[in-house]
């Protein structure tokens, strides 16, 4: 079965702080891997987009990275914000299906205290 | 930000009433979704439409239905609510452009019913 799992599942840390999210999957065949913030009471918001081919995407002070034949990626946070607070989702498709067959995890919940 | 508006925000009703949530999206795209999300869980596919007059169901199964008349609008109506149905109901496009095409999510409704 296909599935994206992530971890932790919910995080605290300090304002200026450093964090890494984790995201491991068994989704197969494997097309793209995508990190979404989502705040709550709102809709997720992309972070980053990354293929087979890429090991490493940056968007600001977010850096995803990915390992595709570990089927591991991670999300790094640098010098966290208040507003870093939300959910990251960590989004897998599979090649050849349509975009609607995406796997998604539960998310990781991130508070950053001031 | 991306250019999809899902109304109401926030929805409390009784159960056996007929609601229909709306979405919207002036980006002009083919492909729209709706999916359903509880607290602390994955997002999962309920519809979905991959143009005018074309509307599918996705991987959750559903007492809802959807119609897609015009390009920009993808309502979705219960005909008669239940408890069971309060969650958050989340609405995204797409526009089709290979495996880095981007899904922009609406902030969602959260529907109680009581």
């Amino acid at each position: 079965k296909n599935q994206v799992e992530q971890s932790p599942q919910s995080l605290i840390i300090l304002e200026g702080k450093n964090c890494t999210l984790q995201c491991n999957y068994t989704v197969s065949p494997f097309s793209n891997l995508r990190w979404y913030k989502q705040d709550t009471g709102r809709g997720p918001v992309s972070l980053t987009i990354m293929t087979f081919s890429e090991n490493t995407k940056s968007n600001g002070r977010y850096t995803a990275t990915l390992d595709a034949d570990t089927k591991q990626s991670s999300l790094h946070i640098t010098a966290s914000q208040l507003s870093d607070s939300a959910s990251y989702i960590c989004v897998v498709s599979d090649r050849g299906s349509t975009l609607g067959r995406l796997y998604f995890g539960r998310g990781t919940q991130l508070t950053v205290w001031p | 930000e991306a250019d999809i508006y899902q109304t109401p925000r926030y929805l409390v009703i009784g159960t056996g009433k007929k609601i229909t949530l709306e979405c919207s999206q002036t980006m002009g795209h083919d492909k729209m979704y709706w999916y359903q999300q509880d607290p602390g869980m994955e997002l999962h596919l309920i519809h979905y439409s991959y143009g005018v007059n074309s509307t599918e169901k996705g991987d959750l199964s559903s007492e809802s239905t959807v119609s897609r008349i015009r390009t920009e609008h993808f309502p979705l109506t219960l005909e008669s609510a239940r408890p069971s149905h309060t969650s958050q109901y989340l609405c995204a496009s797409t526009q089709p452009g290979g495996t880095n095409e981007k899904l922009f999510f609406g902030s969602g409704t959260q529907l109680s019913v009581l």
